[in-house]
């Protein structure tokens, strides 16, 4: 499985600018991508997900980008805010036999100073 | 409408020992999963279950087993502890094809 041992990659922004968080995946067959935030004591919890038939998609402050050719995602934060110091996984919705599971990538953590 | 909730929060347990770890689905969801994370980590799926069944199974020993009863809510059972087993194991309801709600998951310390 993926591991990342006890150091997570780390990226430190100031409030106000711009943060881009990358993704390898490794199945190219998966088709829908999902975007989690995770805080401290806390579960995973949705931001934005992407079919694989598209390239772009956007929320509010977010933006995911896809592409499959290199199997690279990339989560786009606008106007980075403190409350959004988080670990960010990557996760590919796969299964058999009709039935889904999500395997996560590596995650990254976000540091946002004030 | 109350997500997913797991329960306990906290358990510390001696190695060898046996532990039970609940979960309550998201209200409408069916499918119930598993995931182990460990400090530093992204969660592990460990299985699924739906309709009373375990559906799929990611690469955990049968050390790990569970269980989903008619009302959809599921238990994780760990048997013959180890001290790798220290994680924060999380559960996840869903519908069959997606639609993930995590809970906040029970941290495990193995000593």
């Amino acid at each position: 499985g993926e591991s990342v041992g006890l150091h997570l990659p780390t990226l430190s922004v100031q409030e106000g600018d711009n943060s881009i968080i990358n993704c390898a995946y490794s199945n190219s067959a998966s088709d829908y991508f999902i975007w989690y935030k995770q805080e401290s004591g806390k579960g995973p919890q949705f931001i934005i997900d992407i079919r694989s038939n598209m390239d772009k998609r956007q929320g509010q402050r977010v933006t995911v980008l896809l592409n499959k050719t290199v199997k690279h995602l990339s989560l786009q934060i606008a106007a980075t805010q403190p409350g959004d110091s988080a670990v960010y996984f990557c996760a590919e919705l796969g299964g058999h036999s009709g039935y889904s599971t999500l395997t996560f990538g590596k995650g990254t953590m976000l540091l946002v100073s004030p | 409408d109350a997500g997913v909730t797991q329960s306990p929060t906290h358990l510390i347990k001696t190695r060898g020992q046996q532990v039970t770890l609940r979960c309550s689905p998201k209200s409408g969801h069916d499918t119930v999963s598993w995931y182990q994370q460990a400090l530093g980590q992204g969660p592990q799926f460990i299985f699924q279950y739906y309709e009373e069944e375990e559906r799929q199974r990611g690469n955990f020993p049968d050390r790990f087993s569970g269980h989903q009863f008619p009302n959809y809510s599921s238990e994780l059972n760990v048997n013959a502890l180890l001290l790798g087993d220290s994680a924060l194991y999380l559960c996840a309801s869903s519908l069959l094809r997606g639609g993930y709600t995590f809970g906040s998951g029970t941290r495990l310390t193995v000593v």
